[in-house]
Order: C-alpha cells, then structure tokens, then sequence
C-alpha cells in the first residue's frame, strides 16, 4: 500500500510568512508524528497525535509552531511568522499504535523548508 | 538529559565486507529501539527493531545486538552493497505510553567498490 505522503516537498519563504505543511499517514494508523531535522543531524521530535487527540507537544519549539490532525487522519503542521532558524526538513511518521508500548514508526519524505 | 549517541561518525566499508554501526543510549528506562536507513533526499526507512527483552534479533541481512548492561545497540549489515551507502539513526523509546523516539546523530556509511 502506499506510504506517508507529504507536501510540498519544498517550501521557500520569506521570513515572517506562514506556512501549512501536509502530512497523510499509512491508511489505518492510529499515531502520526512530526520531527524536525536540521542538516547533518538525527530528527528531532515535534509532537504526535493517536487519533485526533494531540498527546505530546512537548517538542515544539515555540508557539509559533502548531499542529492538528481534525479528522484523526491528515494533519497539518502550521508555522506562523517564520524564522530563518526554522529552516530545516520536516518530518512526518505514523504506526499502527493505539496506546502502550512503542511501534516502529513509517517516514514520509519529509518537507524541506527554506525561509530567506 | 537522557540521549542516544553514535560512536564512529562515518565508516567505509569494501563491497562484500560486513559493517558494524555501534550505538550507545544513555536513558537506562529505554525499552524499545530501532534502526532507520536514510539516503539523501528521503525519509529515514524502517530497517529493524528491538524490544528490551531481548538480546539479538535478525532480519534479511541485517542483525541488530543490545546489550543492556552497557547500553549498547549494533547493527550488522552482512555482505555489504552499494546500496546500503546511506546515513543510519538508531532510536530510542522508553516511555511507556508515550510513543516518541530520540535520535542519535547517525553514522555515514560508505561502501567502497
């Protein structure tokens, strides 16, 4: 079946413009996260979801920074007034957990965002 | 804080050799681990993962070592090809209930034909 998909794969903006980036998970699975990973570095994690419900967002690096998923599938990373230092690529992974002990989570190819 | 880190930062490795790409973790608590591959221009890929009770386990080609006493993990890749030239991440979860991974900051691998 098919995997994360994510859009764009690109985003260039000019500092102090907002962005929406798309994530749509594995059909079926219930967690979805977001990771942020700068150059030559491990992803680092964002926030996540099981369902519609927002469990964690610990990670999230200001409240400039918001994600959702409505409808317990698609979400949505929303960045307001960005930041040069925001520029990095955006990772979205899903699994089939619903609760417990950890899955292995699926990546999308992630949104590289470049802000001027 | 709690983190997981690599030991070598980049190996390269002849074609048909087996690599070995060491992890150390650091969070005692630690319950679950994984490996991802990354080349270039994607997204970190599934390659295998581990549960704390248990000391080895093997996929195609690769196996992956934890040894709980010292907080090490390793990954195996036997008969090495060029395909397998990507950057790996190991990855930790141990929070039960929260699903969250830390990463370290990977290993280059290159394989030299």
């Amino acid at each position: 079946g098919a995997g994360v998909s994510q859009s764009p794969r690109y985003k260039v903006a000019k500092r102090g413009q907002d962005v929406a980036l798309r994530c749509d998970p594995i059909s079926g699975h219930v967690s979805l996260f977001w990771y942020q990973q700068a150059l030559g570095q491990g992803p680092e994690f964002l926030t996540y979801f099981q369902n519609e419900a927002q469990l964690d967002k610990s990670g999230l690096p200001s409240d400039r920074f918001f994600a959702e998923r409505p409808e317990g599938s698609v979400s949505t990373l929303k960045i307001q007034r960005t930041q040069q230092e925001d520029s990095a690529v955006y990772l979205c992974a899903s699994s089939l957990n619903s609760g417990g002990a950890a899955r292995a989570q699926y990546f999308g190819p992630g949104t590289r965002l470049t802000v001027l | 804080g709690e983190s997981v880190g690599l030991h070598l930062p980049t190996l390269s490795v002849q074609e048909g050799d087996n690599s070995i790409i060491n992890c150390a973790y650091s969070n005692s608590a630690s319950d679950y681990f994984i490996w991802y591959k990354q080349e270039s221009g994607k997204g970190p890929q599934f390659i295998i993962d581990i549960r704390s009770n248990m000391d080895k386990r093997q996929g195609q080609r690769v196996t992956v070592l934890l040894n709980k006493t010292v907080k090490h993990l390793s990954l195996q890749i036997a008969a090495t090809q060029p395909g397998d030239s990507a950057v790996y991440f190991c990855a930790e979860n141990g929070d039960f209930g929260n699903e969250k991974l830390t990463f370290g900051t990977g290993t280059r691998l290159t394989i030299i034909p």
